[in-house]
């Protein structure tokens, strides 16, 4: 049964980089099936599409967040990563990393790692 | 980017009742929408997806319809279990916008 788990720092400094890992088990992040994305929730709010990787290494991302979003994947590890950089208090939030299906569709979620962004 | 727009925002009704919640969006997504719930502490749990398609284990009182731009999602008879809040998003392109969520709270 795949499974995805986030891990990383749970509090960030203002004007620095969050930086976040999900690990894949259960199953391969090379599979040609699927995509690889992370997605985020502001506390008491709703979810926004942060950006998808392809096993290869190709990206997507939401154009808001562009400018400071790298995603990254690691196939020897089954891992991918999030760097998120100059981040502020509008970037605290329960960040989520999900199997993606379909080219969008998140069918296998994380349970999500809460970052917080505070000096 | 496409904007999704869901309503109502928040939604009560009884155990038993017949719920509905809309989904626009700002331009045509054909089919590739889908619907998640989210009960609080818990990752979103994907419920239809492709607009009308039921994920395996999803209770059939659940269903999806609509295309191009205006979709619904129905419970067909609310159960105690279904208080919770409900996404709709669209997937295209390698990625997806979601709606703001309605929440679905007992009345």
């Amino acid at each position: 049964q795949l499974q995805l788990q986030e891990s990383g720092p749970g509090l960030v400094k203002p004007s620095e980089t969050l930086s976040l890992t999900c690990t894949v088990s259960g199953g391969s992040i090379s599979s040609s099936s699927y995509y690889w994305g992370w997605i985020r929730q502001p506390p008491g709010k709703g979810l926004e599409w942060i950006g998808t990787i392809y096993y290869s290494g190709t990206t997507y991302y939401n154009p808001s967040l562009k400018s400071r979003v790298t995603i990254s994947v690691d196939t020897s590890k089954n891992q991918f990563s999030l760097n998120l950089s100059s981040v502020t208090a509008t970037d605290t939030a329960l960040y989520y990393c999900a199997r993606l299906a379909s080219s969008g569709l998140a069918d296998i979620w994380g349970q999500g790692t809460m970052v917080t962004v505070s000096s | 980017d496409i904007q999704m727009t869901q309503s109502p925002s928040t939604l009560s009704a009884s155990v038993g009742d017949r719920v509905t919640i809309t989904c626009r969006a700002s331009q045509t997504i054909s089919g590739w929408l889908a619907w998640y719930q989210q009960k609080p502490g818990k990752a979103p749990n994907l419920l239809i997806y492709k607009a009308s398609y039921l994920e395996s284990g999803v209770p059939s009182r659940f269903s999806g319809s609509g295309s191009g731009t205006e979709f619904t999602l129905t419970i067909s008879s609310l159960q105690p279990d279904d208080f919770a809040t409900y996404y709709c998003q669209q997937y295209n392109y390698y990625s997806g916008t979601f709606g703001q969520g309605t929440k679905v709270e007992i009345k």
